[in-house]
């Protein structure tokens, strides 16, 4: 069964860093790139960037480039959503996704169950 | 321009067909999918390509394209539909990709 499991709720301070991961598992990790996608409270659904597990290259949204850092470690099948600086607007559940398995009888995506990162002072 | 714009709000009475849209240059050049997702749920994919829909998701829920306009169809909607749906696209060569800004669907 594929899966994508993610760690757990943080509560951080604003200009702290944090890790998030992603774990995957029931299929090559390499051979889809995972992407992260940001929900603010309320509101919808942003993409942020991904990346291709199998050489670690990576594509970021705009909006986002500069802000966050998205890695892998394809030994352990997990991706990685990173920050050196939180601010306050980076609250939100973040979600790591996986792009459509199309080799498969019954085409789908997957998701991960979301992490809820909250920073306040 | 990346942007993709949907409607913010979208109302239909049950068991009636309701059409939610989406707009963005890059739809002239990618297929939209569309997600449904539900309070304090991760989004689920509803319609993909031309108009796939992945396995248990009901014929109800439709895809359709022209120009730079993606479709979502729900033809009978029902009371479980209820929920914000986002258009999704890929754009610059198709490295990156995009949300709507989603439309809350309430089913009357």
């Amino acid at each position: 069964e594929v899966q994508l499991v993610q760690s757990g709720p943080e509560v951080k301070k604003p200009g702290e860093s944090l890790r998030i991961s992603c774990k995957g598992s029931g299929y090559r990790f390499t051979s889809y790139w995972i992407s992260w996608v940001r929900q603010r409270p309320g509101k919808g659904l942003e993409w942020m960037g991904k990346i291709d597990p199998s050489d670690s290259s990576t594509n970021y949204s705009p909006s986002f480039q500069g802000h966050v850092t998205i890695s892998a470690d394809k030994s352990t099948s997990t991706a990685y959503l990173q920050w050196s600086r939180l601010r306050a607007s980076d609250t939100a559940i973040y979600y790591c996704a996986t792009p459509l398995f199309t080799t498969v009888p019954n085409p789908r995506d997957y998701w991960g169950q979301g992490t809820l990162v909250i920073v306040s002072s | 321009s990346s942007d993709v714009t949907q409607d913010p709000a979208v109302s239909v009475a049950l068991g009636q067909t309701v059409r939610i849209t989406c707009q963005g240059d890059s739809l002239r050049n990618y297929w939209a999918s569309w997600y449904q997702q539900r309070p304090g749920q991760a989004p689920r994919l509803v319609i993909y390509g031309k108009n796939n829909r992945p396995s248990g998701i009901p014929d109800r829920f439709s895809g359709s394209s022209s120009g730079n306009t993606a479709s979502l169809t729900i033809t009978g909607a029902q009371a479980e539909d209820e929920a914000d749906y986002y258009c999704h696209s890929r754009y610059s060569s198709g490295d990156l990709q995009v949300f709507g800004g989603g439309t809350k669907l309430t089913v009357l």
